[in-house]
């Protein structure tokens, strides 16, 4: 199946400083990923929708100045989560769709890269 | 209202036993269906999409209801390895995917 790679897998930083995440796939391009945070014993909440060569597509409530997403290519995106506070502390997983897949549309997901911000 | 729901469990089996999730969702206009099998801090894994007909792999049974707008899935024969938990995922949209919370399931020896 097709392969998506997050990095880093953790992170711990001090408040106020910014934390770049990488998603890649690995054995496909991808023209559009998505961003998911997920808090403990929560489900994924979609943050955004990445496109390659385009804005992102933000979701209601995600401030788009705070997590800044670059899309530059069809195999890289990254989040950068701006001047980060201990409420942004969480589990942000990004996700690579596929049209058209085995089973229809499909999402492959990262490994996730779990934040801690002290 | 949450647009998909699920009951969070935890469902405790013994190893052997059949067990059934069942997930609702609110938008009549869904159009694609999935379960997704989560571990414990780790990332989501597709486990099956669910077509309008039903469909088996293996073990696992999934059923789409579209009229009471419920989706299912069925574990037969559940085995130590399938504790985990199970999310229910519903497309609204071409690149819209929602998640539920999903049902915690530990199946105990």
């Amino acid at each position: 199946g097709a392969v998506v790679s997050q990095h880093p897998s953790w992170v711990i930083c001090k408040s106020g400083t910014s934390v770049k995440i990488e998603c890649r796939s690995l054995d496909f391009q991808a023209t559009t990923m998505f961003w998911y945070r997920q808090f403990p014993k929560q489900s994924l909440m979609l943050m955004a929708t990445s496109n390659e060569g385009s804005k992102a597509t933000y979701e209601q409530g995600v401030e788009k100045d705070k997590f800044l997403i670059n899309h530059a290519s069809l195999t890289l995106s990254t989040l950068t989560v701006t001047s980060a506070h201990p409420e942004d502390s969480s589990f942000y997983i990004c996700s690579a769709h596929i049209a058209g897949g085995k089973g229809g549309d499909e999402q492959f997901f990262g490994p996730g890269t779990r934040l801690t911000v002290l | 209202r949450k647009e998909v729901e699920q009951d969070p469990g935890p469902f405790n089996v013994p190893e052997g036993a059949t067990v059934a999730f069942n997930c609702t969702y609110s938008n009549s206009a869904s159009q694609s269906f999935f379960w997704y099998r989560q571990d414990c801090r780790k990332e989501p894994k597709l486990l099956m999409s669910v077509y309008s007909s039903g469909n088996e792999d293996g073990r696992f049974t999934a059923q789409l209801n579209r009229a009471s707008q419920y989706i299912s899935l069925l574990i037969r024969d559940s085995k130590l390895s399938d504790s985990a938990t199970y999310l229910c995922v519903v497309s609204i949209r071409a690149y819209k995917y929602i998640f539920g919370t999903g049902t915690r399931l530990k199946v105990l020896a």
